[in-house]
């Protein structure tokens, strides 16, 4: 199987900076990809690749890679950031998409 | 805009079937490959199927594999999700998203709002 694990939650206070890991074997062949979700609302990209940014996702958020485990940081950690994070990649053959469990961010 | 927008979620009875529809606009439908994500209530992601811009390659997910099928109609900008045999743990929010049309590149960077399906007697 693959796996992906996250920690189930990460809390910091604002203005404070925000790291988020996501390990598993099959980032050592594949990029990471990270999703923000606020409750009752679809999933946003917003880190693909590893550490690209899509166009109109904030600059404090980026992503980094060592090793098997890809990190989601935000810097300067406002309120509005509070959300379920989920990464995500794929199998070695393209074939299963794989999501990690999600690591809920609370802005003390 | 880019817009994916699900339908046809609803209550089925255990062992039934539903038909999941996402029409697309704001994008050329043909250029990408679509995949079907869901969300159980208050768990995490899980990704269900894809489909390539030309239905010629599918994936489904282990636990949904012989019961759904996925298909498209790139003339109507539209994909389809057929569950059969539907068991109580595919209650879930189903999202229709798109996929980079990039090689090698698995970013889904297009969801729609999500559709409900219910499986209860």
């Amino acid at each position: 199987s693959y796996e992906l694990t996250q920690p189930p939650s990460v809390s910091v206070s604002p203005g404070q900076t925000a790291r988020i890991s996501c390990s598993g074997d099959i980032l050592s062949i594949q990029d990471g990809y990270w999703y923000q979700q606020k409750p009752g609302q679809a999933p946003v990209m917003v880190i693909y690749k590893d550490n690209v940014r899509p166009s109109g996702i904030p600059e404090r958020l980026s992503g980094s890679r060592s090793g098997t485990t890809v990190t989601l940081t935000i810097s300067g950690v406002q309120a509005e950031d509070e959300a379920d994070y989920y990464c995500q990649s794929a199998d070695s053959g393209g074939i299963y998409r794989v999501f990690g469990g999600g690591t809920k961010l609370t802005v003390l | 805009e880019m817009q994916l927008v699900e339908s046809g979620g609803g209550l089925v009875q255990p062992g039934g079937s539903l038909r999941l529809s996402c029409a697309a606009s704001g994008f050329t439908f043909s250029d990408y490959p679509i995949n079907w994500v869901r969300q159980a209530p208050g768990k995490g992601l899980e990704w269900v199927s894809y489909l390539s811009r030309e239905s010629s390659t599918i994936y489904y997910a282990d636990s949904v594999k012989g019961r759904f099928t996925i298909s498209r109609d790139n003339a109507q900008k539209s994909l389809y999700l057929q569950m059969d045999s539907l068991r109580a743990e595919d209650t879930a929010v189903y999202y229709c998203v798109r996929e980079s049309s990039t090689p090698g590149d698995y970013s889904l960077d297009v969801w729609g709002q999500g559709t409900t399906v219910i499986v209860s007697s």
